[in-house]
């Protein structure tokens, strides 16, 4: 199966500052990728997510980076806020993995102080 | 969010006991499953099903049951067999699973061992 691996497990920034959150995958033929994001006491929900076919996804102050050949991608949070503070999960999805089942990272604790 | 209901919120297990966390959805998804968190380790898969009457053995699945009897529900047991039940539940659900469907989560349910 399919093996995601995930860095920092925690990361401090100061408010406006930029974080990235890495992670690499095992199967090469892993064609989606998505972020989820939970916040305290509160369930995860997807912020995010990028395909096979693309480069690089931009929302507002978050974007993801692929890099296929590699087997990395990448969170990217720009400008920082206190509301950013949560755990944030990549994953994989495999095209050849048994009903495209996701794989999870094991998190990240992203703490933005003001 | 409000399309997937866990319960109970929390959950205590004695010795030796069996104990059912419930999950309902409203939002007519195919697909359904179930992670364990615990601190550090991301979310693990324990079951997933696709279709009523029909599931698949996640990554965790000893010490675990689960049933689809029907296409809105999908009830996990926590069998004696799991010697270390202690951690947070999450139940999730999707409109299919071979295909880049995001993941809808319930609030989860914390599960202790008295």
């Amino acid at each position: 199966g399919e093996n995601v691996e995930q860095h920092p497990s925690t990361l401090s920034v100061q408010e406006g500052d930029s974080a990235v959150i890495k992670c690499t995958y095992s199967d090469s033929a892993s064609n989606y990728f998505p972020w989820y994001k939970q916040e305290l006491g509160k369930r995860p929900q997807l912020i995010i997510d990028i395909r096979s076919n693309v480069g690089e996804k931009k929302d507002q102050r978050i974007a993801v980076t692929l890099n296929k050949t590699a087997k990395h991608f990448s969170l990217h949070i720009t400008e920082t806020q206190p509301e950013d503070s949560a755990v944030y999960f990549c994953a994989a999805r495999g095209r050849g993995s048994t009903l495209g089942r996701l794989y999870f990272g094991r998190g990240t604790q992203l703490t933005v102080w003001p | 969010d409000g399309g997937i209901t866990q319960s109970p919120k929390y959950l205590f297990r004695k010795e030796g006991q069996n104990v059912t966390l419930s999950c309902e959805q409203n939002l007519n998804h195919d697909a359904m499953y179930w992670y364990r968190q615990d601190p550090g380790q991301g979310l693990r898969l324990i079951y997933y099903s696709q279709i009523v009457n029909d599931f698949q053995k996640g990554d965790i699945a000893e010490g675990y049951s689960v049933s689809r009897e029907k296409k809105e529900s999908f009830p996990l047991t926590v069998t004696s067999a799991q010697k270390n039940p202690t951690a947070f539940y999450l139940c999730a659900s999707s409109r299919k699973t071979a295909t880049n469907e995001k993941l809808f989560f319930g609030s989860g349910t914390q599960l202790s061992v008295l």
